[in-house]
């Protein structure tokens, strides 16, 4: 089955510091995508950084990246030097790539960062 | 390029009433999901269109909830009867599309605001 874990429902991280939000993932595909997703409490959900499974190297966009470890089927996000605008819900979701009609993406828990000044 | 577009922003009905969303996805986005999320959860897709098809309802409830896209571009998703556990953010979003890859690509889903829905 396919399956999206957060294990940390709430993290607080000083402003300009940086802070890792973890996801781990359960496949037995070998062809699939990992998307992060921000969530402030207005409610918009922003689409933040993708990772296919067959990426030789780690994603990155401004001050995100994503620590992927392909073996350990982790996908964790990195936010470096955290702003005040950076508080909010973080979820992790994947979409299988060779799925047929099968084609939903799986979410994760969220994970609620909050950042401190 | 304009975003995903939804109204209302907010809804408070009564049980056992009827409350209907709007969404106007990306321009050339051939593809529409529709998502309930409660409070503390993940989204949840209720249904995805390809242009104007359906893709996946196997998560609507079918005897309350319906959902149409005429003309492949604008769709709607109504409640009726509303029950209390309907109670929810509702989110729609949209992605490019390509024939059958849809969402399965590396095309990230482009989500709009949110529709707010309490029932009282």
């Amino acid at each position: 089955a396919q399956k999206i874990t957060q294990t940390q429902p709430g993290m607080f991280v000083q402003e300009k510091e940086a802070v890792t939000l973890d996801c781990t993932y359960d496949t037995s595909d070998q062809s699939y995508g990992l998307f992060w997703y921000k969530q402030p409490s207005s409610g918009e959900m922003i689409f933040l950084i993708y990772q296919g499974s067959y990426d030789e190297q780690n994603a990155t966009e401004g001050r995100y990246s994503l620590n992927f470890q392909k073996a350990r089927k982790s996908a964790n996000l990195v936010i470096s030097a955290s702003q005040l605008g950076d508080s909010a819900m973080y979820f992790c979701a994947m979409a299988r790539h060779n799925a047929g009609n099968n084609r939903k993406l799986i979410w994760g828990l969220g994970t609620s960062l909050a950042v401190n000044p | 390029e304009a975003g995903v577009a939804q109204s209302p922003r907010y809804k408070i009905i009564e049980k056992r009433q009827s409350v209907a969303f709007w969404c106007n996805p990306i321009s050339g986005h051939a593809t529409l999901y529709w998502y309930q999320q409660i409070l503390g959860q993940g989204p949840k897709l209720l249904i995805q269109f390809q242009n104007n098809g359906v893709v996946d309802d196997s998560q609507l409830p079918k005897d309350r909830f319906s959902a149409e896209r005429l003309k492949g571009v604008d769709s709607t998703l109504k409640i009726q009867p509303a029950k209390l556990e309907d109670s929810a953010v509702y989110l729609c979003a949209s992605s490019p599309g390509d024939g059958h890859r849809g969402v399965y690509s590396n095309q990230p889903q482009h989500f709009g605001d949110g529709t707010r829905l309490s029932i009282l």
